[in-house]
């Protein structure tokens, strides 16, 4: 079983939808939850930071994280053709650097 | 700020030969950087964390002596292929953490180099 696991899609949505990605984990002692958004051909850009359980917000983004089922989520409302990427979640236990990548979701948000 | 690049961004070799890959902080010092590889459709696997002065430590897997990395300073990383085989053919991604607040509690990311072995 993959420490991280996600649905690689893809998902495609007409503009203006609002846009669910989902990623599970395994690993109790993850403490520290990212939502990274990759263009084609290029490196992952940040979106989101979580730590441990809770809601963050910022614009028409939303991380959620529930710990108790070891579930991680990111909202994204009104979306745009520029959200067209692949939105890959990564966590990772308190003090280690090592980041551990679910495989990516790529999103499609069509006009 | 927070910029971290990549040279070539993208590169083509014959089979058999060594290519070398740098990774570069542009505007912060990096006292850790982080190599992954990416296969199409696929998420990137990690492949082994350098701290600067000292041996990188290579993940489970992932050949020391065919992927040499190198971090002589607070700038600079460099990976090399070496007697590149198509099945390296890869997107090759480096990370990197700095020092002060507010660059040691994330990994900024490069924008990749594409390698392709003929």
């Amino acid at each position: 079983q993959k420490e991280v696991e996600q649905d690689p899609g893809p998902l495609s949505v007409p503009e203006g939808a609002i846009v669910s990605l989902n990623c599970t984990y395994s690993n109790s002692a993850f403490q520290y939850f990212m939502w990274y958004r990759q263009y084609s051909r290029k490196g992952p850009e940040l979106l989101m930071y979580t730590y441990s359980s809770g809601n963050k917000e910022d614009g028409r983004f939303t991380a959620q994280v529930d710990k108790s089922s070891k579930y991680i989520s990111l909202f994204i409302r009104d979306s745009q053709p520029s959200d067209s990427a692949t939105y890959l979640c990564a966590s990772f236990s308190g003090g280690y650097n090592k980041l551990i990548f679910g495989a990516g979701t790529r999103l499609a948000v069509h006009p | 700020g927070a910029v971290v690049s990549q040279h070539p961004s993208r590169v083509i070799c014959k089979s058999g030969t060594s290519v070398k890959i740098e990774c570069r902080s542009l505007d912060f010092q990096a006292t850790t950087m982080f190599w992954y590889r990416q296969f199409p459709k696929q998420s990137l696997m990690l492949m082994a964390t350098s701290n600067e002065g000292s041996k990188a430590t290579y993940e489970q897997g992932v050949e020391k002596d065919k992927f040499l990395i190198n971090h002589a300073s607070l700038t600079l990383s460099t990976l090399t292929v070496t007697s590149a085989h198509p099945e390296d053919s890869s997107f090759y991604i480096c990370s990197a953490k700095g020092v002060d607040a507010t660059t040691n509690n994330e990994q900024f990311f490069g924008p990749g180099t594409r390698l392709t072995v003929l």
